[in-house]
């Protein structure tokens, strides 16, 4: 089955400990994207990946970091983590980055930072 | 810069009414336009697509129309049911060297749909 899988489901934590939230996807897609969901804000993206070892930041790139060497798998690494990343996060995954390609989500990360 | 925007939820329907969510974007060039539901804790599913002016994308009953004159993708459905209760998000892509390929999202329209 084709599917874009992320772990944890859910995690609380406390400010400062590292964490990653990991994305695999099975579908040998080239392009890969982070984002974040908040209340009265939508969706926004994070960083994205247009292939092995090509990322770049999204619009709220600030306290995050990814990593791409392997073509399945993009995680999402928080150094430090603060309050302010509270948020259910999504990975994403398609083809590649065309217009009409639509994007595959995971079932999403809830992150609880106290 | 591009921009989608949806209408206010809740919406609240009886079962079997009729359905219309609003959806207007704003975007140079050409984007696709996509209608994607979450369920209570669930990601984001496709519902539906279109990638040029005047194409319909359908999927379950629901359907919207890529209207470039009046830049709108409204979702529509003849007669909703229960199960179809969720959170609807219209959203858009752009293609070209010069984009990163991100969808830019609509604020999302709760639809709660009750026997």
């Amino acid at each position: 089955e084709a599917q874009v899988t992320q772990n944890p489901r859910y995690l609380i934590t406390v400010t400062g400990k590292k964490l990653t939230v990991t994305c695999s996807q099975n579908m040998n897609h080239e392009y890969m994207s982070w984002y974040r969901q908040d209340p009265g804000l939508g969706l926004r993206q994070i960083y994205y990946s247009m292939n092995v070892e090509v990322t770049d930041k999204g619009d709220v790139p600030e306290g995050y970091k990814v990593s791409r060497k392997e073509k399945r798998n993009f995680p999402l690494i928080l150094e430090s983590p603060s309050p302010n990343q509270t948020s259910l996060y999504f990975c994403a995954s398609s083809l590649d980055r065309g217009a009409n390609q639509p994007q595959h989500f995971g079932d999403g990360t809830r992150l609880s930072i106290l | 810069g591009n921009s989608v925007t949806q209408m206010e939820g809740p919406v609240t329907l009886s079962e079997e009414a009729f359905l219309t969510i609003n959806c207007t974007y704003t975007a140079t060039g050409y984007p696709s336009l996509f209608w994607y539901v979450q369920y209570p804790g669930e990601g984001l599913q496709l519902l539906l697509k279109a990638t040029k002016a005047d194409d319909k994308g359908s999927n379950k009953g629901f359907e919207a129309t890529y209207r470039k004159e009046t830049t709108s993708f409204h979702l529509e459905k003849g007669s909703v049911q229960v199960s179809d209760s969720a959170v609807y998000f219209c959203a858009l892509r752009k293609g070209g060297s010069s984009n990163t390929g991100k969808l830019i999202f609509g604020q999302g329209t709760t639809l709660q749909v009750k026997p």
